[in-house]
């Protein structure tokens, strides 16, 4: 039982550039969620789904997009990355939204 | 929109002793849920301990337990016989109770984290 596995676990990417995080989670969730985490500021809702085929957005969205087209991943991607996206992402997953989120270990990003 | 307010940055304490992290929440909602998460230096978010709002008990999880003053709106956390692996960022986060929304899920709300250090 993997739990919530992110990949990359690191990438440094040039401005403009794109890519994509995945998240794969194997405890049959049906929510999922990525959140940025910046020094000083805790974890904030970047974009999250309900359930396969459903996205919608958190607090922070501009800049990025996402997809679920099955239940156990949800990939985040930067279409053309920019400096300010540095930080480090999480995906997460829970049964239901008030149930115990389940965070992976995290994907370090840095845009030069 | 509610906020979470974690007023202290850091805060170190000897092994062994007893800790107490601050964590204050402004909304005007009722029902709601509150977490402290932990997040030690391999970055893994760890939940320690959960509290619903319409519970008056506070909630204990073996060494950590939570001071819960809903009037105050505070949510403090107290780690007992602390232990070096207890170094790391303790974050306090809300969560909204209300009914489900179509195509919609109720958020977390994080606080800024505490860095707690345990020193031999």
């Amino acid at each position: 039982n993997a739990g919530v596995t992110q990949t990359p676990k690191f990438r440094v990417l040039k401005t403009g550039q794109s890519m994509t995080l995945l998240c794969a989670q194997d405890m049959n969730h049906e929510y999922m969620y990525w959140y940025r985490q910046d020094p000083g500021m805790g974890l904030r809702l970047i974009h999250y789904s309900v359930g396969e085929g459903t996205t919608a957005k958190g607090e922070v969205p501009d800049g990025y997009n996402v997809s679920r087209l099955k239940k156990q991943n949800f990939l985040l991607g930067l279409e053309s990355a920019a400096p300010s996206q540095t930080s480090v992402y999480f995906c997460a997953s829970s049964m239901r939204d008030y149930y115990e989120q389940y965070f992976g270990p995290g994907t370090r990003l840095t845009v030069t | 929109a509610q906020t979470v307010t974690q007023s202290q940055p850091e805060m170190s304490v000897q092994e062994a002793e007893t800790v107490t992290l601050s964590c204050t929440y402004d909304t005007s909602e009722n029902n709601y849920y509150l977490f402290w998460y932990k997040q030690p230096p391999s970055r893994q978010m760890i939940l320690v301990i959960r509290q619903e709002a319409y519970k008056q008990q506070n909630a204990t999880e073996n060494r950590f337990s939570v001071n819960f003053q809903k009037a105050a709106k505070s949510f403090s956390l107290k780690i007992s016989d602390s232990q070096l692996g207890d170094t790391a960022m303790y974050f306090c986060a809300f969560m909204k109770h209300g009914p489900p929304i179509i195509q919609g899920a109720q958020k977390l709300v994080f606080g800024q984290g505490t860095r707690l250090t345990i020193n031999p």
